[in-house]
């Protein structure tokens, strides 16, 4: 079963404009932490934010914030004022215990945003 | 800014030929985890690695793979015999701890084409 879930394979933008990309997971665990990775052209990952499950306050670092949503299972990357540097592939990913107690994260199929000048 | 490190960058081999992908994780981290990438396709969890032991790894992992630390900074993967299904972008990550916030740190990726 998906655990992770990206609906929107392909996302076109004007620069400058916020854009949302949709995240939704699914987990029985009461603690998890959940991620956002941008991977651009060159290939490497780059960490964007994390949000714990059990954070009050959606998370936000810089342009990038985080619209968690727990009872709807979302988690949700809001970029604001968008740059023509943001276009890239973007990965939702969850942290998850495995059956042994350890720890893994589990990817979505990833959407991959364009900016438009 | 301390940074995990791969080398190469990229790597072609004939298949049936043994490769070892290197990593040198950041200095105080604890926790090596090694994932996959095939091209197109979503990153996939291979293995976790503490305390010079295997932790977790997934059903990808199998025996023609395998995972060591050498010395006290490389981390490395080793592919015994490839396939050409073994041809992907492989990811090594660090994290210092383990728990809710155990940001894993990417390394930039070793791509891997077995011809």
């Amino acid at each position: 079963a998906q655990k992770i879930t990206q609906t929107q394979p392909g996302m076109f933008v004007q620069e400058k404009e916020a854009v949302t990309l949709d995240c939704t997971y699914d987990t029985s665990d009461q603690s998890y932490g959940l991620f956002w990775y941008k991977q651009p052209s060159s290939g490497e990952m780059i960490f964007l934010i994390y949000q714990g499950s059990y954070d009050e306050q959606n998370a936000t670092e810089g342009r990038y914030s985080l619209n968690f949503q727990k009872a709807r299972k979302s988690a949700n990357l809001v970029i604001s004022a968008s740059q023509l540097g943001d276009s890239a592939m973007y990965f939702c990913a969850m942290r998850e215990l495995t059956n042994f107690g350890n720890e893994k994260l589990t990817f979505g199929t990833g959407t991959r945003l364009t900016i438009i000048p | 800014e301390p940074e995990v490190t791969q080398t190469p960058s990229h790597q072609v081999t004939q298949m049936g030929q043994e490769v070892i992908l290197r990593c040198v994780p950041i200095s105080n981290h604890l926790y090596f985890y090694w994932y996959r990438q095939i091209l197109g396709q979503k990153v996939e969890f291979l293995v976790s690695f503490y305390n010079n032991e295997i932790s977790e790894k997934s059903e990808i992992f199998d025996d023609q793979f395998s995972v060591e630390r050498p010395d006290g900074s490389n981390f490395t993967l080793k592919i015994r015999s490839t396939k050409l299904e073994d041809s992907a972008m492989y990811f090594c990550a660090s994290s210092e701890v383990r728990g809710p916030r155990d940001e894993q740190y990417f390394g930039p990726g070793t791509r891997l084409t077995v011809t």
